[in-house]
This record gives C-alpha cells, structure tokens and sequence, in this order.
C-alpha cells in the first residue's frame, strides 16, 4: 500500500506570492491534517479535514487555507507569503473520523520564502 | 504556556544502555502519541496511547492519564535509533507538540 504523497518536496518562493500544497493520503484513509514544523516553533498543528469538511484549525492567521476533495486528497494553500512562512510542512492521514488513530505522516514539504 | 514539556531535550548513550524519554501536558487528552522524526523531516509514528502499555520491538510506551505523564523507554539501544522523538497530545480538536528529544546512541 503506498504511503501518504505530498508534492512539491520541495520550492522556493518569494514575499507576497502564493503557495498550493498537495497530500495524497493512504488509500482508504479519509482524514488528513496538516502541520507546520520550523526551528523556533518546532510542530504546529494547522488544520485538520474529513470527508471534505474541515473539522479543527489551529492558530494560524486567514492567510493559512485548505481544502479536501472527494477523494480525500487535501491541498494547503497559504497566500501573501511572509519570510516566516519558511518551514516544513507536513501532512498526516488516519482511516477513522475520530480523535484517536494512528497518524501516518508524508515526508513532508520544505518551503522557502525569500 | 507549553502544554506538553518534554525531558530531557539532548540525550547521548552508548549503543546497549536503556533510554527513557518523558512527557508530561497540561490538558486533558483523547490520545497521545510518541513520533519519531530522523535527519531529512520524515516523521514515523512509534505510539498511540489513551491508556495503559504498549510495546514494539525493543521499544516501550507508558501513561498515567491521572499524573498527566508518559514515557518512552527503548531497551538495548543502537545507533539507528539516533533520531528526535516527539511527544505529541490531542486534546480533541487541537494537537500539541514537544519540543522533542535528540537522541545520539553512540557505537
């Protein structure tokens, strides 16, 4: 069975633009989250969708958005990109809607904002 | 307010000795889960716990849900457990993290 997908592994962006990010969960799991992971903050909860519903955000400002479609793929998209939005970004999918689970986590992608 | 510390933050072993990483949060959880992250990102998850024990391998999870702690031991330790392992509680709606522990296991 393959594992959960994100693309790009990696890119560079500068200040203001926008950027999409794309997680293919494991097949059959319909939930899938998203997380930030930098030097200073270390991991960051951001979002978390089922059955194309965002269920739980964490703190993270408007500019932090993202979607899940019927096929439980999930893209993250964050606009007006700021120096600190570098970071790692990762996702996670779980088979079940509830609060406990296995996470299994993709290998993550590492965005540069210059 | 950190919700989850964890201890110590940089760990050196040398390879066979017994390592015990600790957790302690503040919230009340539905599970917590023990990660280990190696150098490149790629982040495996080693635990779900909501109770009890679990053991995999030379590896093994505790938690005491009424002192709010858990503890990761790993037995007979090698250099290929040298990675960061984070404590990680989900509270319901919201996951928080450890700061995470380096773990160095030295031939």
């Amino acid at each position: 069975k393959a594992g959960v997908t994100q693309t790009p592994r990696y890119l560079i962006k500068t200040r203001g633009q926008q950027v999409t990010l794309s997680c293919s969960p494991i097949s059959g799991h319909r939930s899938v989250s998203w997380y930030q992971q930098t030097p200073g903050q270390g991991l960051q909860f951001l979002f978390e969708y089922f059955s194309e519903t965002q269920r739980n955000k964490g703190n993270f400002p408007g500019r932090f958005s993202g979607r899940q479609f019927s096929n439980s793929r999930s893209e993250m998209n964050v606009s007006t990109l700021e120096l600190g939005d570098s970071a790692l970004y990762l996702c996670a999918s779980r088979p079940s809607s509830g609060y406990t689970g296995e996470l299994f986590f993709g290998e993550g992608s590492r965005l540069t904002v210059l | 307010k950190n919700e989850v510390e964890q201890s110590p933050q940089n760990l050196t072993a040398q390879e066979g000795e017994f390592i015990t990483i600790n957790c302690s949060y503040s919230v009340g959880i539905s599970a917590l889960h023990w990660l280990q992250q190696h150098p490149g990102g790629g982040i495996v998850s080693l635990f779900m716990l909501s109770s009890g024990k679990k053991k995999h391998g030379r590896l093994i999870a505790t938690i005491n849900i009424q002192e709010k702690h858990s503890s990761l031991h790993i037995t007979a330790s090698h250099p290929r457990d040298s990675a960061v392992y984070i404590c990680a509680v989900r509270t319901g709606n919201q996951f928080y993290f450890g700061t995470g522990t380096s773990l160095t296991v030295i031939p």
